[in-house]
């Protein structure tokens, strides 16, 4: 079956610092992936998606990702972070039309 | 743009009782899902409708669990005897068929106490 893992539960970076949050799949054909962000008691909001192409894409709030199908990867950066930043990511792979998240990785941004 | 709407967006109920959440989708939205989410986990995939056939069922979702969308449009999740395990924050999203991309409302947080 199809499945995600993000390694990192916890991540603190400082503000102003670069960020790198890991994603790794599991699938057999090109995946469709994507990261969402959730704010404490809030739903999902989509960052970013990849489906085919160009294997780094750009999302909303200065983020980026790139896959890599040789490290089945799909990483999510930031090059500078805010203090908004601070919030639950989950990347998710689509499997039988449907989204399969990660467990998340928790993000807190030090001033 | 009204987005992904669930009512109520929170609900404590005693042990034992039963409660119903709805959902209502994008409008040109035809395919609807429900997760549910615990503290410190990613969503778990509940069940999904495409207009109004329940597609797929996760294991999760158990006897005491129903979900609807009678007329393709909005949706209700109903737990029957709700135990204190139920507690979480159950989503609901939507995307259009054959879209891959769902937009999420933002849940119904459910305690039993």
């Amino acid at each position: 079956a199809q499945s995600v893992t993000q390694p990192d539960i916890h991540i603190t970076v400082s503000e102003g610092a670069s960020l790198e949050l890991r994603c790794n799949y599991s699938y057999g054909a090109t995946p469709y992936l994507f990261w969402y962000v959730q704010s404490p008691g809030q739903g999902l909001q989509l960052l970013l998606k990849y489906f085919s192409g160009d294997t780094l894409v750009q999302g909303i709030k200065g983020f980026e990702a790139e896959f890599k199908r040789s490290q089945s990867s799909f990483n999510l950066r930031k090059p500078s972070v805010h203090w908004s930043d601070a919030a639950e990511y989950f990347c998710a792979v689509v499997s039988t039309g449907k989204l399969i998240f990660g467990q998340g990785t928790t993000l807190q941004v030090k001033p | 743009d009204t987005g992904v709407s669930q009512d109520p967006r929170h609900k404590i109920t005693k042990r034992g009782q039963n409660v119903t959440f709805r959902c209502d989708p994008i409008s040109e939205h035809n395919r609807l899902y429900w997760y549910r989410q615990t503290l410190g986990q990613g969503p778990e995939f509940l069940t999904y409708f495409q207009n109004e056939a329940q597609l797929e069922k996760s294991r999760l979702l158990s006897d005491r669990f129903s979900a609807e969308r009678p007329k393709g449009s909005f949706s209700t999740l109903e737990i029957q005897r709700t135990e204190q395990g139920d507690s979480a924050m159950y989503l609901c999203a939507s995307s259009r068929q054959g879209g891959t991309e769902a937009f999420f409302g933002q849940g119904t947080r459910l305690t039993v106490v």
